[in-house]
């Protein structure tokens, strides 16, 4: 059974903290993404790469940062928790062609408080 | 960017009625896959429609691509408590370089069904 598992279902941290949400892929995907879901304003992308030690910025990338060191391995990275960063979010991966399904982890609820 | 609107934001209704959900844009994309997604999980592919004017069923769901590929619905008929979810519209870049393949996503419409 084909699975994206993301290191932390929930989490809850301090303003200035920094904070890692991890995200493994077993199906060889080379392209991986983030996503936060708020409430109203649906999936929005936050950083994506196609392929190892690549990445792209996406629509609202400002006060994260990401690392893919492995294939399998895409994290996103909060240098600095803000409130307003509290939020659900969502790795997710594909094989690389435009209409390839994504394939979504069960989420990580951060809390920044 | 908000390049997909998706409507109605929220829908209610009794089991059995039909509905419809609309994904509008005046972009055109490559693809448009739709997703639905419950309570604490994350979404689930339910239908990919590629080619302009395509229809597709899944059981008592319809889903139809405009012939120009900016626009999508899907359509339940007679709903039941188990369609209940969160459906997302997503839209494929047709771009090029690093924007090709790019998925925008709808806000979604959270559906409610009453047994």
């Amino acid at each position: 059974d084909v699975k994206v598992t993301q290191s932390s279902r929930y989490l809850v941290k301090r303003t200035g903290e920094k904070v890692f949400l991890e995200c493994v892929q077993d199906m060889d995907h080379e392209n991986m993404f983030w996503y936060r879901q708020d409430p109203g304003l649906g999936l929005r992308l936050i950083y994506f790469s196609y392929d190892v030690k690549m990445k792209e910025k996406g629509d609202i990338p400002e006060g994260y940062s990401v690392s893919r060191e492995k294939k399998e391995r895409f994290s996103l990275i909060l240098e600095s928790a803000s409130t307003n960063q509290t939020s659900m979010y969502l790795c997710a991966s594909r094989r690389p062609r435009d209409t390839g399904e994504l394939f979504f982890g069960e989420g990580s609820r951060l809390t920044v408080l | 960017t908000q390049l997909l609107e998706q409507s109605p934001q929220f829908l209610s209704i009794q089991e059995g009625e039909n509905l419809t959900v609309y994904c509008n844009s005046s972009s055109v994309f490559s693809s448009l896959q739709w997703y639905r997604q419950e309570p604490g999980e994350g979404p689930v592919l339910l239908v990919t429609v590629v080619t302009g004017g395509e229809v597709k069923k899944l059981k008592r769901l319809t889903f139809q691509f405009g012939d120009a590929r900016k626009d999508s619905s899907l359509h339940i008929t007679a709903a039941q408590p188990g369609d209940t979810g969160l459906y997302l519209c997503a839209g494929a870049d047709e771009g090029r370089g690093s924007t090709l393949g790019r998925l925008y996503f709808g806000r979604g419409t959270q559906l409610t069904v009453w047994p």
